[in-house]
């Protein structure tokens, strides 16, 4: 079974510039989470989809980042403007829907790692 | 609010020894979950072990086992018979808020074997 694919692995750009990541969940994974991971710190939950919906997106800077999953599949993040503090690994991960409980395992992608400059 | 401390940003550990890594959580919830992730340096975070917060027994995988002590809030990471490749970063999280809670991920502890 495939993995979570994220492209780019590494992204460097000056600040002001726009950038897009993309994510691929697991197939058949209805939920999907986009984590930003600064350098020392555990991952923070930016914005997370059921299917093509938002589920929670309260941590998500709204001014400069945008997220979207139009078909209910792949994602993208983008960031515009990016600041210097943006830079940080991206992770994108999926899940199972959601059903009762709290159990339920994410899978994580390899990570987008953005230098902003 | 809910909150996960990890308080070793670094351990050491000699191969095939044991080492607990320290969590602790605060919450008001009575229902919640408790996660640990491993990080290697490739970066993405893998899955190692859960623990449900009415589960009366400590959660086991393989190496891997949790220590629960739910009066204390601790949900400490323990890995026996280290070896080279536990070399990574560990990371705690919970989920509470009910089903639709998110994982909040505590800081982090960087975990070196040596040979």
């Amino acid at each position: 079974e495939a993995g979570v694919a994220q492209s780019p692995r590494y992204k460097i750009i000056e600040k002001r510039q726009s950038v897009a990541f993309w994510c691929n969940p697991i197939s058949g994974h209805a939920t999907l989470y986009w984590y930003q991971q600064i350098l020392g710190q555990g991952p923070k939950l930016l914005i997370q989809f059921q299917n093509n919906g938002v589920v929670d997106d309260s941590q998500l800077p709204k001014d400069r980042f945008s997220a979207e999953r139009l078909k209910g599949v792949d994602s993208t993040l983008k960031i515009q403007p990016a600041k210097l503090e943006d830079s940080a690994v991206y992770l994108c991960a999926s899940s199972l829907a959601r059903t009762g409980g709290f159990y339920n395992e994410q899978f994580f992608g390899p990570g987008t790692r953005l230098t902003v400059l | 609010a809910q909150k996960i401390t990890q308080t070793q940003p670094g351990m050491f550990v000699q191969e095939k020894e044991a080492v607990t890594l320290d969590c602790t959580y605060d919450t008001s919830d009575q229902s919640y979950g408790l996660f640990w992730y491993k990080q290697p340096s490739s970066g993405e975070m893998i899955f190692l072990i859960y623990q449900g917060s009415y589960d009366e027994q400590n959660a086991t995988e393989g190496r891997y086992s949790l220590n629960f002590q739910k009066a204390r809030k601790s949900a400490n990471l323990v890995i026996s018979a280290s070896q080279l490749g536990d070399s990574a970063m560990y990371f705690c999280a919970m989920r509470a808020g009910g089903s639709q809670g998110n994982l909040i991920f505590g800081k982090g502890t960087k975990l070196s074997v040596k040979p």
